[in-house]
């Protein structure tokens, strides 16, 4: 079974541009999370998603958003890049059900703003 | 809400020597708690996890780790150190909210170098 995809590995981007990041979980996980690391802040939660609805949101500011799509895709957006923008965005699927609990991750996108 | 505290951001071992990373967690309800590794420039891979089963978990490439309620800990073992250990470790731990709403809270991570 195929793992967590992440699209593009490496982005570089200017200031007040915009950035979409794409995620496609493991076959058959609905549940898809976003985490932003840095090495100043750590892994820090940005949002999850389940039934393309948004079920929980971490302390981000508005111009980080996301969505998912009717087959568990998921995309994330930054729009008008701040340099502290730059870090690894980590994508993590799991499946639904409190017994089931572990996430599963992405190899990430490094997005660096200049 | 939950935390998580590793003590000691770098840990240095030797090739053969016992390997300890401590992680203690702060949770309000039991919690579901987590060991991930990650090698540089790549995602993050579960070792081992906690769910409230046996106390002594056991996990991939022979580590392990004991949940001690009482000293609220969650500390990482492994017997013997291999060169293919030196990597970033994370503690975390799993809250599930309100439904089944899930997030994880990482600790800082240490950074396990395997000295020859």
């Amino acid at each position: 079974k195929a793992g967590v995809t992440q699209t593009p590995r490496y982005l570089i981007k200017t200031r007040g541009q915009q950035v979409t990041l794409s995620c496609s979980p493991i076959s058959g996980h609905r549940s898809v999370s976003w985490y932003q690391q840095t090495p100043g802040q750590g892994l820090q939660f940005l949002f999850e998603y389940f039934s393309e609805t948004q079920r929980n949101k971490g302390n981000f500011p508005g111009r980080f958003s996301g969505r998912q799509f009717s087959n568990s895709r998921s995309e994330m957006n930054v729009s008008t890049l701040e340099l502290g923008d730059s870090a690894l965005y980590l994508c993590a699927s799991s499946l639904e059900g409190r017994g089931n609990t572990e996430a599963f991750f992405g190899q990430g996108t490094r997005l660096t703003v200049v | 809400a939950q935390s998580v505290t590793q003590l000691g951001s770098h840990v240095s071992v030797s090739e053969g020597a016992l390997v300890l990373l401590r992680c203690n967690y702060s949770s309000s309800v039991p919690p579901y708690l987590f060991w991930y590794v990650q090698y540089p420039n790549q995602g993050l891979q579960l070792l081992l996890k906690y769910t409230s089963a046996a106390t002594l978990v056991k996990g991939i490439n022979g580590f392990e780790a004991e949940f001690k309620k009482s000293e609220t800990s969650f500390h990482l073992t492994k017997p013997s150190a291999h060169m293919s250990d030196a990597a970033e470790y994370f503690c975390a731990v799993s809250l599930f909210l309100s439904g089944s709403a899930r997030q994880l809270t990482f600790g800082s991570g240490t950074q396990l170098t395997v000295l020859p």
